[in-house]
C-alpha cells in the first residue's frame, strides 16, 4: 500500500522559512520513472503544483517561486523536503505532497496524495 | 505558462442528471498528459482520469473523459450524492505543471 504524509510546523511568521517534510511508504525514489511533487491550496482557492524531484535528481520549480523553493530527497528514510523562504501571509493554505510516476499508464500524473498539512503564515 | 481554464465555475444539478465540465488550455495539451481530479471538502484531491481519458483504478465508469488539443471535457453521466465535489483539470506534460481553477458540482 502506498502512503505519503506531510508534516511541518502549524504556523510560521512572515519572513520565516517553511520546511516541510513528506514521508512516504510503498515505493522507493531509487526506482526509474518515480517522482514526488508538492502542491499547495490556499483556503477556497485552486490546487497550484510547488515543485517535483525524481528518482533521477532531475528537479523542476515553478517558475513564480523557483527563488523561494528547495526541494530534496532523502532515499534511505524514504522522505522529500521542501523549504519555502521568506513566508507571507499570501503563503497561507493546506499543502500536498504526491506521487507521480513517469512511466505507463498514468504518465507522471499525480495519482497518489498525502493528507496535506495546513500552514498559517500570520504575525 | 500553459493556462488552464475550466467552465463554468459552478455547476447546479439533481441527482441522476449528467454533468459536463470544461477545460480548455491556452496552448495544445497532448492527450497522454491531461488528467482530472475530484476533491471533496477537508480531503486530498484524487485523481479520476489520466491521459485525457483513463480511468483510474477503482473509479467507476460513469466518470469519462475526452477530448485533444486544447478542448477537454470530464462527463459524469448520472450524478451520485457523493459526486458533489470540486473538479480540477491538470496538464502535466509541460514544465511548469498547471491546475484549472476548478468546476464546483453542487446539488441544485
Amino acid at each position: 500500500q502506498i502512503t505519503l504524509k506531510e508534516s511541518g510546523p502549524a504556523l510560521l511568521k512572515p519572513t520565516q522559512t517553511l520546511t516541510l517534510t513528506c514521508t512516504f511508504s510503498g515505493f522507493s525514489l531509487t526506482t526509474s520513472g518515480v517522482g514526488v511533487g508538492w502542491i499547495r491550496q490556499p483556503p477556497g482557492k485552486a490546487l497550484e503544483w510547488l515543485a517535483l524531484i525524481y528518482w533521477n535528481d532531475d528537479i523542476r520549480y515553478s517558475p513564480s517561486l523557483q527563488s523561494r523553493l528547495t526541494i530534496t530527497k532523502d532515499t534511505s528514510e524514504n522522505q522529500v523536503v521542501l523549504t519555502m523562504s521568506n513566508m507571507d501571509p499570501v503563503d497561507t493554505g493546506t499543502y500536498y505532497c504526491a506521487l507521480a510516476i513517469k512511466a505507463a499508464p498514468v504518465l507522471g500524473a499525480f495519482d497518489i496524495w498525502g493528507q496535506g498539512t495546513m500552514v498559517t503564515v500570520s504575525s | 505558462e500553459f493556462v488552464l481554464t475550466q467552465s463554468p465555475g459552478t455547476l447546479s444539478l439533481s441527482p441522476g442528471e449528467r454533468a459536463t465540465l470544461s477545460c480548455r488550455a491556452s496552448q495544445s495539451v497532448s492527450s497522454s498528459y491531461l488528467a482530472w481530479y475530484q476533491q471533496k471538502p477537508g480531503q486530498a484531491p484524487r485523481l479520476l482520469i489520466y491521459g485525457a481519458s483513463a480511468r483510474a483504478t477503482g473509479i467507476p465508469d460513469r466518470f469519462s473523459g475526452s477530448g485533444s488539443g486544447t478542448d477537454f471535457t470530464l462527463t459524469i453521466s448520472r450524478l451520485e450524492p457523493e459526486d458533489f465535489a470540486v473538479y480540477y483539470c491538470h496538464q502535466y506534460g509541460n514544465s511548469p505543471r498547471t491546475f484549472g481553477q476548478g468546476t464546483k458540482v453542487e446539488i441544485k
